[in-house]
C-alpha cells in the first residue's frame, strides 16, 4: 500500500516552455502534498506544501508565479513550472500524506528528471 | 529551528560486514524521525520511522534504527550488508507527524565485495 505515482519520469524541453508534474497517490487519499527539489549530490529542498482545495504554502525563496500548484482531488497534486529555463532544470519529487489516522510518514513518488535545453 | 546533520557524505563497506549511518538531529522537543532511501534516479522510500515508545526501531530490509535523546542521535544499522543496499540514505526529522520534514544532506553507502 501506500503508493506515490509520479508522472513524466523525464521531461527534457526547450527554454520558455511550460512543464506540468503530477503526483497521485494510488491507493490512499492525501489532503496533504509536498513538492521537493533535488540538485545533484544535495539533499531535498521543500518547495511547497500543497493543500487540496486550498492555496499551496510555499517555502521562502521559492516564486509561486514560477511554481504553480494545484491539488484539485484527494488524490492528485500537479506541479507546472512556468516558462522554464535552464537554472529550473533539477529532480523534482512529490510526497503524500495518508489521511488516515494520526501521525502517517510521507510516501514520495520516482522524481521527475527536468532539462532544459 | 530543527535541523539534521549527517557526518559521513559517502560510506564503503563490504558485502556481509555490519552497517551503521549516524544522524544527529536539533530539536527542541520530542522529534519525529525518519530514515529513508533513495537509488539512483528514483524518489525515496520509507525505512523506518520513530514517533514514541521503544527507542530502538525495526524497519523494512532488515534496518533497525536507535534512538538515543541523550545524544540526540537516530543511527541506522543492519547486520549484514547486501550489495543490493547500496543506494542513497536520508536522516528526516518532524515536529510532528503531520509537520513537514527537514532532511539531511545524505549518506552514499557503496558495498565492496
Amino acid at each position: 500500500g501506500a503508493v506515490v505515482s509520479q508522472h513524466p519520469s523525464r521531461v527534457i524541453c526547450k527554454s520558455g516552455t511550460s512543464v506540468k508534474i503530477e503526483c497521485r497517490s494510488l491507493d490512499f487519499q492525501a489532503t496533504t502534498m509536498f513538492w521537493y527539489r533535488q540538485f545533484p549530490k544535495q539533499s531535498l529542498m521543500l518547495m511547497a506544501t500543497s493543500n487540496e482545495g486550498s492555496k499551496a504554502t510555499y517555502e521562502q525563496g521559492v516564486e509561486k508565479d514560477k511554481f504553480l500548484i494545484n491539488h484539485a482531488s484527494l488524490t492528485l497534486s500537479t506541479l507546472t513550472v512556468t516558462s522554464a529555463h535552464p537554472e529550473d532544470s533539477s529532480f523534482y519529487i512529490c510526497s503524500a500524506r495518508s489521511d488516515q489516522g494520526q501521525d502517517q510518514p510521507q510516501h514520495f513518488g520516482d522524481g521527475t528528471r527536468l532539462s532544459i535545453l | 529551528a530543527q535541523s539534521v546533520t549527517q557526518p559521513d557524505i559517502h560510506i564503503t563497506v563490504s558485502e556481509g560486514a555490519s552497517l551503521e549511518l549516524r544522524c544527529n538531529y536539533s530539536y527542541g522537543a520530542t522529534p519525529y524521525l525518519f530514515w529513508y532511501v533513495q537509488s539512483p534516479g528514483q524518489g525515496l522510500q520509507l525505512l523506518l520511522k520513530y514517533f514514541s515508545g521503544d527507542t530502538l526501531v525495526q524497519g523494512i530490509k532488515g534496518f533497525e534504527a536507535e534512538f538515543k535523546r541523550s545524544q540526540s542521535s537516530f543511527n541506522l544499522r543492519k547486520p549484514s550488508v547486501h550489495w543490493s543496499d547500496a543506494a542513497e540514505y536520508f536522516c528526516a526529522v518532524g515536529a510532528s507527524g503531520y509537520s513537514t520534514l527537514t532532511f539531511g544532506k545524505g549518506t552514499m553507502l557503496l558495498v565492496s565485495p
